[in-house]
């Protein structure tokens, strides 16, 4: 069973303040590292897609990085906004030939107006 | 094609009863994938198939639970003689084969065991 640990499990924030998270996974047989973002009563949506040591993506004001030597990816939300209340999962790619994606617990974000 | 559904949303059951969900994936994924998600956890792996095979089945997983996608479209979850500590959120997803392709999940089926 893949070891993935996300922190903190739950975070509450002001409207407008960052906020950053963080990932961690065995360093080993990596293959790619998978973020997801889960509002309540919707389905969980993919936010970015990292294969490389040293990647960093961005969509708007969220972006990641990832660290694949030392197994552990980086989430950072810039001036948050209530909209960005949500669960945030990480699913590392692993398992060898028959890879498939499992997810840490997730962070959940409140963010206050 | 609109995505990922599942059906039903929601089930109640009455322990000790079999419940059967179905997923109907993205039509040209050849992936699909099974989790459970209850309170405060992330979405547990089930199961996954690629194309019709079924590649693995977590360990967790009693004999009670089965899955299938027969000619490799859309796949039901069966569980047999259900129990309290089933009830739970079960989600489906579906994706191509590739370890940089996104995943697309349905809205969930939503078991309560009463």
């Amino acid at each position: 069973i893949l070891n993935v640990e996300q922190s903190p499990q739950s975070l509450h924030v002001q409207e407008g303040d960052s906020t950053n998270f963080t990932c961690s996974f065995p360093s080993s047989n990596f293959y790619a590292l998978h973020w997801y973002r889960w509002e309540t009563a919707k389905s969980p949506e993919a936010l970015f897609v990292m294969t490389l040591n040293g990647d960093e993506k961005k969509k708007g004001r969220i972006s990641a990085t990832l660290n694949t030597k030392e197994g552990y990816s980086y989430l950072y939300i810039k001036g948050s906004q209530p909209e960005d209340s949500a669960t945030y999962l990480c699913a590392p790619y692993s398992g060898g030939s028959n890879y498939k994606l499992t997810f840490g617990k997730g962070t959940l974000l409140t963010v206050n107006p | 094609d609109t995505g990922v559904s599942q059906d039903p949303r929601h089930k109640i059951t009455k322990r000790g009863q079999n419940v059967t969900f179905r997923c109907d994936p993205i039509s040209e994924h050849n992936r699909l994938y099974w989790y459970r998600q209850t309170l405060g956890q992330g979405p547990e792996f089930l199961t996954y198939f690629q194309n019709e095979a079924q590649l693995e089945k977590s360990r967790l997983l009693s004999d009670r639970f089965s899955a299938e996608r027969p000619k490799g479209s859309f796949s039901t979850l069966e569980i047999q003689r259900t129990e309290q500590g089933d009830s739970a959120m079960y989600l489906c997803a579906s994706s191509l084969k590739g370890i940089w392709t996104e995943a697309f999940f349905g809205q969930g089926t939503r078991l309560t065991v009463v």
